[in-house]
């Protein structure tokens, strides 16, 4: 199955870690989206990367939130210092870009912050 | 600027009964429009897709929506509802330009299906 791959699915974290979490895009796509569902909410977009560039983070938050997607790899997305509002589900999409319109979506992560 | 709004974040319809999912569009260029469909700690998976061509668009599943302009509306129905048609249903909406997908997602809403 070469759909988007994330993981963890689940992650647990104590206040002041740090999580990471990793998505690996359908084969042939080189366009990423982050986006972060919080509970009985939808899905609020995060940040778009191509290759080795962030091309719209206007979603990220400011401070503790990163993202990167390497040459090689998957793409990262990484909270420092989580606190409990970051427990959300971040679902990773790809597409091949050329102005398809769609997305395609990982299973998401599931972060807890205790 | 785009935005989506989905009129109520509950439905509830019999099995056999017509399924009417309302969603209302905001956008200052023309939209490409989606549905999506995400069942329980899953990810969200495409119901169909509205990009300029024909109004009326049939998606998985027996779903079908119509882009009325007039009404910046995206409605999705389906004549005949299953128990497994149960999950929540997203409308989203993304600029008809460039090479990008930033999809605008609405709130969201919970169709539940009765016996």
């Amino acid at each position: 199955n070469a759909g988007v791959m994330q993981n963890p699915r689940h992650l647990v974290r104590r206040r002041g870690q740090e999580a990471r979490l990793r998505c690996s895009p359908m084969k042939g796509h080189s366009h990423v989206y982050w986006y972060r569902q919080l509970p009985e909410e939808g899905l609020k977009f995060m940040v778009y990367l191509q290759k080795e560039n962030i091309i719209d983070e206007s979603g990220m938050p400011k401070e503790r939130f990163s993202a990167e997607f390497p040459k090689e790899g998957p793409s990262i997305l990484r909270i420092q210092q989580v606190v409990r509002g970051d427990s959300a589900a971040y679902f990773c999409a790809s597409s091949p870009g050329g102005g398809t319109g769609e997305l395609f979506f990982g299973e998401g992560s599931r972060l807890t912050v205790l | 600027a785009q935005s989506v709004t989905q009129l109520g974040s509950h439905v509830s319809v019999s099995e056999g009964a017509l399924v009417l999912l309302r969603c209302n569009y905001s956008s200052s260029v023309p939209p490409y429009l989606f549905w999506y469909v995400q069942y329980p700690n899953q990810g969200l998976q495409l119901l169909l897709k509205y990009t300029s061509a024909a109004t009326l668009v049939k998606g998985i599943n027996g779903f079908e929506a119509e882009f009325k302009k007039s009404e910046t509306s995206f409605h999705l129905t389906k004549p005949s509802a299953h128990m497994s048609d149960a999950a929540e249903y997203f409308c989203a909406v993304s600029p008809l330009t460039g090479t990008a997908s930033k999809l605008t997602f609405g709130t969201g809403t919970r169709l539940q299906v009765t016996l």
